[in-house]
């Protein structure tokens, strides 16, 4: 079985601040990871994803997240933030099967 | 077209109501998915489908049923619904290179 965990529930940070949004997963098999966006009363939407290759991911909007095997982590990051990246963000994993696991979300909240 | 296609968008219903919520996906993928999220819970999984033959529950499938009618189409119906059943639900496809959502489903049961 596998799990994701986002270890942040809510993340308030100011305009043009950097900002790390934390996913921990556990699986006993090789895993793809995904980070997906939901806007405000929107569906949501992939924002990058790792299957295989340089363990750096770059993804829409400026956002990039690093695959870190060793300590099973896909933190997604984005140096400056802007008041439009407000939104809740998600992780998940997907096993060779094909299962989706989520994690529990993250609110990102951007202050002017 | 939208690859997931969720019909109604926004429903409102009576409590011991029957109700069925319609997905559809033009991406060819033969894995379907029912979702619903909820504030603070994330998206938690109620059935999946990896092929018209071979539907399975998810971890809250109590309260559900689901129809996969064919490869495009896969419904979630509640039989009789409640008010805990208030959510926002899911529909969603996957492929190798990750999953496809629908724009979702407001529910509500009053």
């Amino acid at each position: 079985a596998q799990s994701v965990t986002q270890l942040d529930s809510q993340v308030p940070v100011f305009e043009e601040a950097p900002v790390e949004l934390r996913c921990n997963y556990s699986s006993s098999v090789s895993v793809y990871l995904f980070w997906y966006v939901q806007y405000p009363n929107q569906g949501l939407q992939l924002l990058l994803k790792y299957l295989s290759g340089s363990t750096l991911v770059k993804g829409i909007n400026g956002f990039e997240a690093e695959f870190n095997k060793s300590q099973t982590s896909f933190h997604l990051r984005k140096p400056s933030v802007h008041i439009s990246d407000t939104a809740e963000y998600f992780c998940a994993v997907k096993d060779a099967g094909n299962m989706l696991t989520f994690g529990g979300g993250t609110r990102l909240m951007v202050k002017p | 077209d939208a690859d997931v296609t969720q019909t109604p968008r926004n429903r409102i219903t009576k409590t011991g109501k029957r109700i069925m919520l319609e997905c559809s996906q033009t991406k060819g993928h033969d894995r379907m998915y029912w979702y619903r999220q909820d504030p603070g819970l994330g998206l938690r999984l109620i059935y999946y489908s990896f092929d018209v033959k071979d539907i399975n529950k998810g971890e809250i499938s109590d309260g559900y049923s689901v129809s996969r009618q064919a490869q495009a189409k896969f419904s979630l119906s509640l039989e009789s619904a409640i008010p805990n059943q208030t959510a926002l639900y899911f529909c969603a496809t996957s492929g190798r290179q990750g999953a496809f959502f629908g724009q979702g489903t407001r529910l509500t049961v009053v």
